[in-house]
């Protein structure tokens, strides 16, 4: 009963290092989603996919990247890590149709020093 | 302005209080409504999607006010569990999907 996975779930970055987070989710659903929620924040959307090899921006995609590959799968990769990166990510996936549940993974908890 | 917002809170309310969340939207093409819950340091679930005609599940009722274009969430006999941040999320006929930062709600024994 795994639904969203993500991993790593903790991961220390020096600036300007490079890292890839993964998600995975067994649900067969078309849309995928990355967050970042920033310390009593409210969530903010990066990238989005609404389908295997399909992606797209959201509010905030500067400094980010993403692949859709395979439809259970959405990688985000940051190429060259700021500070300002600091923050907990969450990938989500959904049906995509109006009436569909987000489902999120547990977060992964991202801080570059 | 957002297109989703919320009233931030906190709300600190006794136990056993009903207290009242809005959330109000600005697109008007929005077509589907839902509340989220999320506690500290974990992910946000679904609590109820909220209908038209209003709907209850056990304490927790969410009304949809189309013509203003705001939802509510009311929570009655609060409980120290429900202590929380809900979230508001709107769905467009686009399906997207756009959320509120939240109100974050303590219940105090």
């Amino acid at each position: 009963n795994a639904g969203v996975t993500q991993t790593p779930k903790f991961r220390v970055l020096k600036t300007g290092q490079s890292m890839t987070l993964l998600c995975a989710q067994d649900m067969n659903h078309e849309y995928m989603y990355w967050y970042r929620q920033d310390p009593g924040m409210g969530l903010r959307l990066i990238h989005y996919s609404v389908g295997e090899g399909t992606t797209a921006k959201g509010e905030v995609p500067d400094g980010y990247n993403v692949s859709r590959l395979k439809k259970q799968n959405f990688l985000l990769g940051l190429e060259s890590a700021a500070p300002s990166q600091t923050s907990v990510y969450f990938c989500a996936s959904s049906r995509g149709d109006l009436g569909n549940t987000i489902y999120f993974g547990e977060g992964s908890w991202l801080t570059v020093v | 302005r957002k297109e989703v917002e919320q009233d931030p809170g906190p709300f600190n309310v006794p136990e056993g209080a009903t207290v009242a969340f809005n959330c109000t939207y600005s697109n008007s093409a929005s077509q589907s409504f839902f509340w989220y819950r999320q506690d500290c340091r974990k992910e946000p679930k679904l609590l109820m999607s909220v209908y038209s005609s209003g709907n209850e599940d056990g304490r927790f009722t969410a009304q949809l006010n189309r013509a203003s274009q705001y939802i509510s969430l009311l929570i009655r006999d609060s409980k120290l569990s429900d202590s929380a941040t809900y979230l508001c999320v709107v769905n467009t006929n686009a399906g997207k999907s756009t959320f509120g930062d939240g109100t974050t709600l303590t219940v105090k024994p």
